[in-house]
């Protein structure tokens, strides 16, 4: 039962690098989000996904990219990483409106 | 002013209390009331899940709604050890107006249970 899979689980990033983090669910869920969660801050909503193929912002989307190409897997992208975003990222799926998430174990992302 | 206010603690009981905890929000329109647990470097979990108004028992945990006060409350009964964790509520709206199912949190209480 693997439910939602987060990968990598650490990453420690030089300033200005590139990376993408890959969210896998096998719940068929439409639904797709990617948080950060930062101490004193609670969980901000960076970018989500209603379906295959569509995203749009949340409440912190700059300095990120999402896509998804396919409805079971939701990609996040930092072109150009700064300390700002050193922060523990979650990945979360449901089924749609109405209903709880699913969340990953997270990726502890430090920026130096 | 946040959607979802919660008092971030810290919470510390000794094993065998009640605890309490709750958050307020602001926008009517919720209707979907959620408590997720939280243990330390890991990922949220769901814990209860309420439809509007009145209360939800599971075990040990009892989840209350009041939408006249725009107020939510989870109880837990004879608390362990174990439910040491950051407690985190989630509420959406669903239909016209909501924002796609998206859950507004409130900042999570830190809750410990001593021996």
């Amino acid at each position: 039962n693997a439910g939602v899979t987060q990968t990598p689980k650490f990453r420690v990033l030089k300033t200005g690098q590139s990376m993408t983090l890959l969210c896998a669910q096998d719940m068929n869920h439409e639904y797709m989000y990617w948080y950060r969660q930062d101490p004193g801050m609670g969980l901000r909503l960076i970018h989500y996904s209603v379906g295959e193929g569509t995203t749009a912002k949340g409440e912190v989307p700059d300095g990120y990219n999402v896509s998804r190409l396919k409805k079971q897997n939701f990609l996040l992208g930092l072109e150009s990483a700064a300390p700002s975003q050193t922060s523990v990222y979650f990945c979360a799926s449901s089924t749609g409106e109405g209903y709880g998430y699913t969340f990953g174990s997270g990726t502890r992302l430090t920026v130096v | 002013q946040k959607e979802v206010e919660q008092d971030p603690g810290p919470l510390s009981v000794p094993e065998g209390a009640i605890v309490s905890l709750n958050c307020t929000y602001s926008n009517s329109a919720f209707q979907y009331f959620m408590w997720y647990r939280q243990y330390s470097r890991k990922g949220p979990e769901l814990l209860m899940y309420t439809y509007s108004s009145g209360n939800k028992e599971d075990g040990r945990f009892t989840a209350q709604v009041d939408k006249s006060s725009k107020y939510i409350s989870l109880f837990i009964r004879d608390s362990q050890p174990s439910d040491s964790a950051t407690y985190l509520c989630a509420m959406s709206a669903v239909g016209r107006g909501s924002t796609l199912g998206r859950l507004y949190f409130g900042r999570g209480t830190q809750l410990t249970v001593w021996p």
